[in-house]
């Protein structure tokens, strides 16, 4: 079974307004770690966010937030307020902390900024 | 500060060479690790390095890769017999340590194989 799932290959959303990158995961390990990360066209993998398999509260960066349903194995990305510059690839990841150090990356999404 | 480095950006070589990636993480980050991204996809896990010791090479596809890390900073990832299927972008990150949990990645080697 694949570890990460990002079902929307592509996703396009109007400048200014709000869009929702899904995620799933696949894990037994009780302790992980959920990242976000961009990619733009340039190739560099940007860290956006973090979210602790034991943290009570939504992790949030500035426009991102971090929609945490455990019981859903969901780590959905929310982006508010978009800008041009968030056309990128959106890749979710997961750490197993009691497994050992790999990450798993899903498939990535491609964000277009429409203005 | 710089950030992390890799050379060369972009190596093309013929099937059956012998390849050298370098990295060169942020100074001070004990944590460093390869992938390999293939077009389309997401970056696929290779190996960790904490310090000199590499504590998980699972990612490896075979006894073709291997990557060093001998004083715990410059790593380098040598790929032996090169196949065309080895063509991708190789990225490779640095973090503080064990438990930090932002990586900082490179730009990449993209690595052609004829």
């Amino acid at each position: 079974a694949q570890k990460i799932t990002q079902t929307q290959p592509g996703m396009f959303v109007q400048e200014k307004e709000a869009v929702t990158l899904d995620c799933t995961y696949d894990t037994s390990d009780p302790s992980y770690g959920l990242f976000w990360y961009k990619q733009p066209s340039s190739g560099e993998m940007i860290f956006l966010i973090y979210q602790g398999s034991y943290d009570q509260q939504n992790a949030t960066e500035g426009r991102y937030s971090l929609n945490f349903q455990k019981a859903r194995k969901s780590a959905n990305l929310v982006i508010s307020a978009s800008q041009l510059g968030d056309s990128a690839m959106y890749f979710c990841a997961m750490r197993e902390y009691g497994t050992g150090n790999q990450f798993y990356f899903g498939t990535g999404t491609s964000l277009t900024v429409i203005p | 500060g710089a950030g992390v480095s890799q050379t060369p950006s972009n190596k093309v070589t013929e099937k059956g060479k012998y390849v050298e990636l370098r990295c060169d993480p942020i100074s001070g980050h004990t944590a460093l690790y390869w992938y390999r991204q293939s077009l389309g996809q997401g970056p696929e896990f290779l190996i960790y390095f904490q310090g000199t010791g590499a504590a998980d090479d699972s990612g490896l596809p075979n006894d073709r890769f291997f990557a060093v890390r001998p004083e715990g900073s410059v790593s380098t990832l040598k790929i032996q017999r090169t196949e065309r299927g080895d063509s991708a972008v190789y990225l490779c990150a640095s973090s503080r340590g064990q438990g930090g949990n932002e990586q900082f990645f490179g730009p990449g080697t993209r690595l052609t194989v004829l």
